[in-house]
């Protein structure tokens, strides 16, 4: 079975960095672009970027919110995904979730993470 | 980016009653080289990740109910409950993956039992 498991949050003050990182099973792990989706307290889902698969360049695309900010990266050989987000913002508090399609070849995310909480503040 | 736009906010309903929400983009999600809508459907329930439903805007994810149904092309999507049961009790979201550089969600509609 298909799994994804997220760590890395944790309470962080603004301005300071975070590593969060998702851990795959059950599928293999370097056919497939990550994606990374976070949801602010009680508000909505908003996507945050992805990671293509080696076979794409293993390159990364990110939502305007966090550009510049953030960076993807990954680690086929321990079935790991890494999001580096650095100048946390109070805004950027949220629970942020890595998530794929099992296609391949949609955007349509099928496997998601339990996701782990990020809270930014003094 | 393309916005999705969700109506109504929230609904509540009475069990067995049908339920029908819509979403809106600004801007087509059809693409025409296979005739495809990029657009899915999820359920969020409180204290978990979402959950796929629909896919190609019509398509039902392996497991979900047949009482789940998506429906719409172009730019007018509707995600239909024909017999809302107790544990439909979600929010729901709209998404587009047809910009795939800039993938967006709906702002969600909540789903109660009245």
């Amino acid at each position: 079975e298909e799994q994804l498991v997220e760590s890395g949050g944790g309470l962080v003050q603004p301005g300071r960095s975070l590593r969060l990182s998702c851990t795959a099973s059950g599928f293999t792990f370097g056919d497939y672009a990550i994606s990374w989706v976070r949801q602010a307290p009680g508000k909505g889902l908003e996507w945050i970027g992805f990671i293509r698969s080696k076979a794409y360049g293993r390159t990364t695309e990110y939502a305007a919110s966090v550009k510049g900010r953030f960076t993807l990266s990954r680690d086929d050989s321990k079935y790991i995904a890494y999001l580096q987000m650095n100048s946390l913002k109070t805004e950027d508090t949220a629970v942020y979730y890595c998530t794929y399609d099992t296609s391949g070849y949609n955007y349509a995310f099928d496997v998601w993470g339990q996701g782990t909480m990020v809270a930014v503040s003094s | 980016d393309i916005v999705m736009t969700q109506s109504p906010d929230s609904l509540a309903l009475s069990l067995g009653e049908r339920a029908t929400i819509n979403c809106k983009s600004s801007q087509s999600v059809l693409y025409s080289s296979n005739n495809k809508n990029y657009l899915a459907w999820y359920q969020q329930k409180p204290g978990q990740p979402p959950k796929l439903l629909i896919y190609w805007a019509s398509t039902r994810e392996s497991g979900v109910p047949d009482r789940f149904s998506g429906s719409g092309s172009g730019t007018d999507f509707t995600l239909t409950i024909s017999s809302l049961q107790a544990e439909d009790v979600a929010v729901y979201y709209c998404q587009q993956y047809y910009d795939n550089l800039a993938l967006t969600f709906g702002g969600g509609t909540k789903v109660e039992i009245k």
